[in-house]
């Protein structure tokens, strides 16, 4: 496709259950980031994929979240056992490069607005 | 460690008139500096980017932005704004790393 494209757009969970959110990335973009952004704030690191391997996931809140990139290009991030503070709207970028050195412009996703009731 | 600072949550202003959003920025070494704006339902677009050299930066729909180091600023400027250009904008910067630092956020409000 064209850009980076996330599903479900929206997703609404019930305190408890599981949720799986996607990101297809630019088609040959190296990396893929997470970014969760809360109501009236900016985005906030998650976690970030070179190809396959997680190289940093120092921003996942807590034991609950989990992403994975499996193949290097579709992610998925997992939030298990979900709380009422995991709603946000969850964003996803790629980039063509790896991430250190000059800057690697970064791709947004339109975001996956996850309610949890 | 880096820190962004929006200064206005909310700036209304009148169509053809001139805009300013304000961005200051803290970081304990070199940065990249971003505007994105976001559009209702969309995700982050770059406007612009502050990497090294003339501290003027054009983007894209008219915009501009000046690096000051001094002040530690990068102000978006538009000369004449337009109906589209309602949006929330945010300010980002990145000093040695891939990680950007977003700022909260600024809605820019064009009234007709």
């Amino acid at each position: 496709g064209a850009g980076v494209s996330q599903s479900p757009r929206y997703k609404v969970a019930k305190r408890g259950q599981d949720v799986a959110l996607r990101c297809d990335p630019i088609s040959g973009h190296v990396s893929l980031f997470w970014y969760q952004q809360a109501l009236g704030q900016g985005p906030e690191f998650l976690t970030y994929f070179q190809n396959e391997a997680q190289l940093d996931k120092s921003g996942l809140p807590s034991d609950r979240f989990f992403a994975e990139r499996p193949e290097g290009s579709v992610s998925t991030l997992k939030i298990q056992r979900t709380q009422q503070e995991d709603s946000a709207v969850y964003l996803c970028a790629s980039s063509l490069r790896p991430g250190l050195a000059e800057y690697n412009e970064q791709f947004f996703g339109p975001g996956t607005r996850l309610t949890v009731l | 460690a880096q820190s962004v600072t929006q200064l206005d949550s909310q700036v209304p202003v009148f169509e053809e008139a001139p805009v300013e959003l304000r961005c200051n920025y803290s970081s304990s070494v070199s940065v990249y500096l971003f505007w994105y704006v976001q559009y209702p339902n969309q995700g982050l677009q770059l406007l612009l980017k502050y990497l090294s050299g003339s501290t003027l930066v054009k983007g894209i729909n008219g915009f501009e932005a000046e690096f000051n180091k001094s002040q530690t600023s990068f102000h978006l400027r538009k000369p004449s704004v337009h109906i589209s250009d309602t949006a929330e904008y945010f300010c980002a910067c990145s000093g040695g790393s891939y990680i950007p630092t977003f700022g909260r956020g600024t809605s820019l409000i064009v009234h007709p």
